[in-house]
């Protein structure tokens, strides 16, 4: 069974520009949740999807938004990229099912200059 | 609030020594708590999770309520074992989300 895979693997943008990430979960997978991973925080959790909704949401500025689509793809953007955006964005997949791990991905490191 | 603790952002360890690296939670909900592990250059990926009960790689944990504490143990470390350890507690009350620690790097020296 594939992974959770995440395209593009890197990214450079200047401030100012926005981004779109991408997501594929492991088939069958309906929730996918997207973390940023900073040294300094950690993982720190964006939102999470189920079904094409956005159940749940961290405590991130409007500027980071989501949506999945109906094959439980996800993608997350950024507008008006700033340089603390600079982070490993991490998208993770999970079965809706008690006491399921979350399986992650590569992760997408983005750089803004 | 709902909130996982990592005390230690560094443990270092010779080989050989028992190794204990501290996780605490608070959520007043009936926890699921697991243990994830990040090697270098790797996914992060479940180590164990509370309900299992299980011993992956010598690590065990055990979930005391009463300190709201999941900390994670191996007697023996290993080189191996070199690796940032995150403590993860999903929370099912509403809707699911996970809440994850800060991380602790633990460096098992030879």
């Amino acid at each position: 069974k594939a992974g959770v895979t995440q395209t593009p693997r890197y990214l450079i943008k200047t401030r100012g520009q926005q981004v779109t990430l991408s997501c594929s979960p492991i088939s069958g997978h309906r929730s996918v949740s997207w973390y940023q991973q900073t040294p300094g925080q950690g993982l720190q959790f964006l939102f999470e999807y189920f079904s094409e909704t956005q159940r749940n949401k961290g405590n991130f500025p409007g500027r980071f938004s989501g949506r999945q689509f109906s094959n439980s793809r996800s993608e997350m953007n950024v507008s008006t990229l700033e340089l603390g955006d600079s982070a490993l964005y991490l998208c993770a997949s999970s079965r809706e099912e008690v006491y399921n791990e979350q399986f992650f991905g590569p992760g997408t490191r983005l750089t803004v200059l | 609030a709902q909130r996982v603790t990592q005390p230690e952002k560094l443990l270092s360890v010779f080989k050989g020594a028992p190794v204990e690296l501290k996780c605490n939670y608070s959520y007043s909900g009936s926890p699921e708590l697991f243990w994830y592990v990040q090697y270098s250059r790797q996914r992060l990926q479940l180590l164990l999770r509370h309900i299992s009960r299980e011993s992956i790689k010598g690590f065990t944990a055990d979930l005391n309520k009463g300190e709201t504490s999941f900390h994670l143990k191996k007697p023996f470390a290993q080189e191996e074992d070199s690796a940032m350890y995150y403590c993860a507690l999903r929370v099912t009350s509403g809707t699911y989300k996970y809440i994850f620690g800060t991380g602790t790097r633990l460096k098992v020296l030879a």
